[in-house]
């Protein structure tokens, strides 16, 4: 069974960091992208990263660019997501994604780690 | 980036009412559309790919449909674990983005 676990959310101030991990197991880590999707409360899904098979390929979205870091450990099977400068907009349930057949589809999804930003 | 925007934002269905909703992209994207279900508190958990493809496991009451930029998601006969809310997304290129969602509710 695919099994994605974050951790690494909580309370931060603004322009604070947090570094979220994903664990994956039940599946061949190496074989899939992952991506991280963020929903704050009462609105829909947003993406936010994503990173390629060995990590050759990257992308943000605009509003975190030079703020996030993806990275991934094939030996480890994980994921993380280096969040600097936070702002107050960045909170939100952040969940970590494994996409196959497509960079883009969303096949499974973490239960998610909350992010909150507030002085 | 493509705007998704679903319609209607809200709909009030019983156990066994034929359900539809629609999802529009302001550009062409082909069949890049993904259909998501959400519970509260709980991830969001792929319904449909690629428009019409149902993802492994999903019930065959569940079935998409279009192309290019409008499209459509329909539950045949609405069961009680279906009320939930509804995201179409699509992956045609980067950034992914998501409409604003439908929310099913009990009539």
């Amino acid at each position: 069974e695919v099994q994605l676990v974050e951790s690494g959310g909580g309370l931060a101030q603004p322009g604070g960091s947090l570094r979220l991990s994903c664990a994956a197991s039940g599946f061949t880590f190496s074989t899939y992208n992952f991506n991280w999707v963020r929903q704050a409360p009462g609105r829909g899904p947003e993406w936010v990263s994503y990173i390629s098979l060995s990590g050759s390929t990257i992308y943000y979205t605009a509003s975190v660019k030079g703020r996030f870091t993806i990275s991934r450990d094939d030996a480890r099977s994980i994921v993380y997501l280096q969040i600097n400068s936070l702002r107050v907009e960045d909170a939100a349930v952040y969940y970590c994604v494994a996409s196959g057949g497509g960079i883009y589809r969303f096949n499974h999804w973490g239960q998610g780690t909350q992010v909150a930003v507030s002085s | 980036d493509i705007q998704m925007t679903q319609s209607p934002s809200s709909l009030s269905a019983s156990v066994g009412d034929r359900v539809t909703m629609t999802c529009r992209a302001n550009q062409v994207i082909g069949t890049y559309l993904n259909w998501y279900q959400q519970k509260p508190g709980k991830a969001p958990n792929l319904l449909i790919y690629a428009a019409s493809t149902l993802q492994s496991g999903v019930p065959s009451r569940f079935s998409g449909s279009g192309s290019g930029t409008d499209f459509t998601l329909t539950i045949s006969s609405l069961q009680p674990e279906d009320f939930a809310t509804y995201y179409c997304q699509h992956s045609y290129n980067t950034p992914p983005t998501f409409g604003q969602g439908t929310k099913v509710e009990m009539k």
